[in-house]
């Protein structure tokens, strides 16, 4: 079974500052695809990253960049420069053959002044 | 905005009873995703729909069924409610599927009394 971990339930930056959330996902498949997603207190699912299994160039979007090490299934996200709208709760998502995405737990980030 | 909607907002019922959830895609694309979001089960794949055929399914319960129609809308129906079943419920989009980005509508919250 494919399977998603995020071993922070919950982390705290300031402002300005950077952050890493940590993921790392189980699976036999050679081609796939991984997300993380943000879900602020409005509870609406936000794209922040993509990934595709087969690309060994990490993917950026602005402030936020990922560390995808395929060998050790892990897949990071940095958040640079910190803003207090990035405080939410943030999924790491996996989707490979079976066309479902599986999500892992979710990592409670809060970002203070 | 994602470009997906979905109907109602918040939808308060009583157990045992029946209610049908409306999902519109983003203009374009033709696979429609259900997932279900509650406190125990953490973000959950319940079913997928391309162009009209179900492609693939989750954890979804016999009591609960979705379709897609001719104009790519969805709905997912949820009968015999019993308080369980109380979860925020998402539509997701995408172009086709196998990994493509599934971007999210704002969600449903079902309460079952």
């Amino acid at each position: 079974a494919q399977t998603v971990t995020q071993s922070q339930p919950e982390m705290s930056v300031q402002e300005a500052e950077t952050v890493t959330l940590s993921c790392t996902y189980d699976t036999s498949e050679n081609n796939y695809y991984l997300f993380w997603y943000k879900q602020p207190p409005s509870r609406q699912m936000i794209l922040v990253i993509r990934q595709e299994a087969y690309k060994q160039q990490n993917a950026t979007e602005n402030r936020f960049s990922v560390n995808f090490q395929k060998a050790a299934k892990s897949f990071s996200l940095k958040i640079s420069d910190s803003q207090l709208g990035d405080t939410a709760m943030y999924f790491c998502a996996f989707i490979g053959s079976f066309q479902k995405l599986v999500f892992g737990t979710g990592t409670r980030l809060l970002v203070s002044p | 905005d994602s470009g997906v909607t979905q109907t109602p907002k918040h939808l308060i019922t009583a157990t045992g009873q029946r209610v049908t959830l409306r999902c519109s895609p983003r203009s374009g694309d033709l696979s429609v995703y259900w997932y279900q979001q509650s406190l125990d089960q953490g973000l959950q794949f319940l079913i997928q729909y391309y162009n009209g055929e179900e492609r693939a399914k989750g954890n979804i319960l016999e009591r609960f069924s979705a379709q897609q129609f001719p104009d790519l809308h969805s709905e997912l129906n949820l009968s015999s409610l019993e308080l369980g079943d109380s979860a925020l419920y998402f539509c997701a989009s995408s172009v086709a599927g196998d990994g493509d980005t599934q971007y999210f509508g704002p969600g449903t919250r079902l309460t079952v009394l």
